[in-house]
């Protein structure tokens, strides 16, 4: 079955200073994979996809991430974290059943 | 403005009072679909459809029915609603299920079961 996990409950960032979030996924053919964010008491926003191509994705507010075949990663990253980032971070992946699979969540706490 | 809306965004009510949790889209989406969210678990899905009259299980289908009767439309029935159905649900819709569509996510609705 294809899932994703997230290895960090919490991730705690300084503003200004880089941020991870990680993301390992367990796939079988070619992965498809997802990041979407969640803000208190809104709904989920998409940040960005991995579909082909380059191993580096570019997305919204700043974020990308990179595709690592080799070690089954698709961790996010932002070079200069913002106290307005800090939000639920959810790496996603298709589950090739006309859905999609989440993982646990990271809550990323960015302090000013 | 393109946007997925759900109502009621808070509900409270006892077990075995049936109902409904509607979720609408402006966007001429043929994919629609519910999950549930629970802490530590991310977002499970309930059902989705693919089109009109096109509906399937997801993961965690037990105790929930749904309908789509129009493509903008699809709401999610509690026949019989329990305690372990307290939850934060969320509908989303996209174009179709495809890798290459981001999917619209509504607000959320939080329902607690007494």
């Amino acid at each position: 079955a294809q899932s994703v996990a997230q290895p960090e409950d919490q991730v705690n960032v300084a503003e200004g200073n880089p941020l991870t979030v990680k993301c390992t996924y367990s796939v079988s053919g070619n992965p498809y994979l997802f990041w979407y964010v969640q803000y208190p008491n809104r709904g989920l926003q998409f940040l960005l996809k991995y579909i082909t191509g380059d191993n580096l994705v570019k997305g919204s507010y700043g974020f990308e991430a990179e595709f690592n075949k080799s070690q089954t990663s698709f961790h996010l990253k932002k070079p200069s974290a913002l106290v307005s980032d800090s939000a639920l971070y959810f790496c996603v992946t298709d589950t090739g059943r006309r859905a999609l699979t989440f993982g646990s969540g990271t809550r990323l706490q960015v302090q000013p | 403005e393109a946007q997925v809306t759900q109502n009621p965004r808070y509900l409270i009510t006892v077990t075995g009072k049936k109902l409904t949790v509607t979720c609408s889209q402006n966007m001429n989406h043929e994919y629609m679909s519910w999950y549930r969210q629970d802490p530590g678990l991310g977002l499970r899905q309930i059902y989705y459809s693919m089109n009109v009259e096109v509906t399937d299980k997801g993961d965690v289908p037990e105790g929930y029915k749904v309908s789509r009767k129009e493509k903008r439309n699809f709401p999610l029935i509690l026949e019989s609603p329990s305690p372990n159905q307290t939850s934060l649900y969320f509908c989303a819709s996209s174009l179709s299920f495809s890798k290459n569509y981001e999917q619209y996510f509504g607000p959320g609705t939080r329902l607690t079961v007494t």
